[in-house]
């Protein structure tokens, strides 16, 4: 059964506070990794398509990496800006498009 | 580019009337849309697949005949929730796949539904 598991459920930084967020995943063939951002109320905002191990993404202070197992969110220096959820998502080779959410990261950055 | 939106935004109704939301690509033809249910504090639940021109296909537990979802056109699919009862609340969030790139959804602001 393909599972996704987000960790630490939330995390407290300080601004300028480097962190990583994981998500690791067990999914039989894996199409794509996608990142999403959620602030409260709002929909998830498109952040990185990781399709392969090795491959890593990066956005302002948000680097993505991936392994065969499991990928990591780096946030580098974060603003209070970056507070929100950061959802990690699987796409499965036989989903039809479908995606597979974890449960998040809440993330919150006191100035 | 690939921006989507959802209308409206928030909606309350009475118990046993019936809702339709409607979630369109601006910018970019979806020839898969997606709808989620999200309860508080929780991650994004699948309730559909919306493939233009064709029936939905619904997770198991989801009650078709609940939840009617057309996808009428490339830009638009809507999802009206009938006879609607307060366990129905919730946020609903819909997502487009792009044919560009095809792997990515992106998705709407969401439509946040309570039933009184």
């Amino acid at each position: 059964e393909d599972q996704v598991t987000q960790s630490p459920e939330a995390l407290r930084l300080q601004e300028g506070e480097s962190s990583s967020l994981n998500c690791s995943y067990t999914v039989s063939g894996l199409r794509g990794l996608f990142w999403y951002r959620q602030d409260p109320g709002k929909g998830p905002e498109f952040l990185f398509t990781l399709y392969s191990a090795g491959e890593e993404k990066e956005k302002e202070r948000l680097k993505a990496t991936l392994t065969k197992k499991e990928s990591f969110l780096h946030i580098t220096a974060p603003k209070p800006e970056d507070s929100a959820t950061y959802l990690c998502a699987v796409q499965p080779a036989d989903s039809w498009g479908k995606l597979q959410f974890g449960a998040g990261t809440q993330v919150v950055v006191t100035p | 580019g690939a921006v989507v939106s959802q209308h409206p935004s928030r909606v309350i109704c009475k118990s046993g009337t019936s809702v339709k939301i409607e979630c369109r690509s601006l910018d970019f033809q979806a020839t898969t849309m997606f709808w989620y249910r999200q309860f508080p504090k929780k991650s994004l639940m699948l309730m559909a697949t919306s493939n233009e021109g064709s029936k939905a296909t619904y997770e198991q537990g989801v009650e078709k005949d609940k939840f009617l979802i057309n996808h009428a056109s490339l830009t638009l699919s809507t999802l009206t929730v009938t006879s609607a009862h307060p366990e129905d609340s919730s946020f609903y969030i819909c997502s487009a796949r792009t044919t560009l790139r095809v792997d990515t959804q992106y998705f709407g602001p969401g439509t946040r539904l309570t039933v009184l």
